[in-house]
């Protein structure tokens, strides 16, 4: 079976871009939670969706937004990137709200913005 | 909100050594979960534990709720056991997030 798949690998924007990162859950997941790591640092919660509905939102500003599908897949939206939004983010799918094993990450997007 | 903090946060050892990193909370948990991040980025969990004592091979963990810890132990460590340990935890009604610690950065030389 297929893990938590996540693109691109690797990005690189300009200050100002919009970015969009794609997430697809391991099969029979309906929960999708977002992370962004900055270097150096633990990961830090951004999203989770949850049966395609938002159930919680972490400390980041408007610009960051997302959103799951009908076949659970997700979307983290981006705008007016800075270069603060430099880091790895982690998607991870799990089959219940709280985030209990089986939860399984992906291997990340790394996004550099110059 | 609820401080996670993890000690040591570097650690270098010799194949085959043993090693302790532990995880100090400040609130009561819920969910406690300890990872490792190899040095692609990827995490992998390692314990689902918020109380008691599991052990999976040459690894073992240990959760006090009650005095706020939790430890990870690794015995004959090998090279693969490189990278980041952290511990995360839920914690109050935000039950569907988890919270990470600072980590430990591990190197094992051969």
């Amino acid at each position: 079976d297929a893990g938590v798949t996540q693109s691109p690998t690797h990005l690189i924007k300009t200050r100002g871009q919009q970015v969009t990162l794609r997430c697809s859950p391991i099969s029979g997941h309906k929960s999708v939670s977002w992370y962004q790591q900055v270097l150096g640092q633990g990961p830090q919660f951004i999203f989770q969706y949850y049966e395609k509905e938002e159930r919680g939102r972490g400390n980041f500003p408007d610009r960051f937004s997302a959103r799951q599908f009908p076949n659970y897949s997700s979307e983290l939206n981006v705008n007016a990137l800075l270069l603060g939004d430099s880091a790895l983010y982690l998607c991870a799918s799990s089959f219940t709200r709280d985030p209990k094993p089986p939860l399984h990450f992906g291997n990340g997007t790394r996004l550099t913005v110059t | 909100g609820i401080q996670v903090e993890q000690s040591p946060p570097d650690l270098i050892l010799q194949e085959g050594a043993n090693s302790t990193l532990r995880c100090n909370f400040s609130d009561s948990v819920n969910n406690l979960q300890w990872f490792h991040q190899n040095p692609w980025g990827q995490l992998i969990n390692l314990f689902y534990i918020p109380s008691g004592t599991k052990q999976n091979g040459r690894l073992s963990a240990t959760t006090v709720a009650t005095e706020r810890y939790s430890l990870l132990y690794i015995s004959s460590s090998q090279t693969t056991d490189s990278g980041v340990y952290f511990c995360a935890v839920v914690s109050g009604g935000a039950t569907n997030k988890l919270i990470f610690g600072t980590g430990t950065l591990l190197a094992v030389q051969p």
